[in-house]
């Protein structure tokens, strides 16, 4: 079975610096996709950004990215020039090619402080 | 844009009611899948549907039943309602063959399910 750890229950960071978020994950699969979901206080899921298996290109959405490491299996995310808005929860998730379902991590509180 | 529309946003029952949550999925989209988020918890997989079929089952109660109807929309049908219930339902949905892999799912704003 697929599991998405995530280590860090909580993390801070000070206005205008950047974060990185740390996620791991297990599969046997060779084909598969990982995303990062933005859980703001509103409780909405928001999808950040998101990475396909195959591709060695770590993607990018303007102030976040991500640092794919296929062999080691993780998947963290990097958010830059940090601003108030993005105080959020953060699950970093999984689902196989071709598959249904969304595995996600136990989740990282980010604060950002002015 | 349309967005998936959940109702109700807030629902209050005692023990041993039935609860009725309803999904609306983004129009176009033919699979909706529903989650369950405990307290301080991530969201857990229950079931989801493509084309009025069940696709995939996870971690739902015996308890539980959901169908999706003609239209697409979807409910999620809770009986003997247990304190442990109590957490936030989301649906999200999807268009077979582009969005999972591709875009993600998109989510709808939960249903928040409180049993007293």
């Amino acid at each position: 079975a697929q599991t998405v750890t995530q280590s860090q229950p909580e993390m801070s960071v000070q206005e205008a610096e950047t974060v990185t978020l740390s996620c791991t994950y297990d599969t046997s699969e060779n084909n598969y996709y990982l995303f990062w979901y933005k859980q703001p206080p509103s409780r909405q899921m928001i999808l950040v950004i998101r990475q396909e298996a195959y591709k060695q290109q770590n993607a990018t959405e303007n102030r976040f990215s991500v640092n794919f490491q296929k062999a080691a299996k993780s998947f963290s995310l990097k958010i830059s020039d940090s601003q108030l808005g993005d105080t959020a929860m953060y699950f970093c998730a999984f689902t196989e090619g071709g598959g249904n379902k969304l595995v996600f991590g136990a989740g990282t509180i980010l604060r950002v402080k002015s | 844009a349309a967005g998936v529309i959940q109702s109700p946003r807030h629902l209050i029952k005692e023990k041993r009611e039935t609860a009725t949550l309803k999904c609306y999925p983004i129009p176009r989209h033919d699979t909706v899948y529903w989650y369950q988020q405990g307290p301080g918890q991530d969201p857990q997989f229950l079931i989801s549907f493509y084309e009025k079929m069940q696709s995939d089952k996870g971690s739902i109660p015996d308890r539980f039943s959901a169908q999706q109807f003609s239209d697409y929309h979807s409910e999620l049908n809770m009986s003997s309602l247990e304190l442990g219930d109590s957490a936030l339902y989301f649906c999200a949905s999807s268009e077979t063959g582009t969005a999972l892999n591709l875009y993600g799912y998109t989510f709808g704003s939960g249903t928040r399910l409180t049993v007293v």
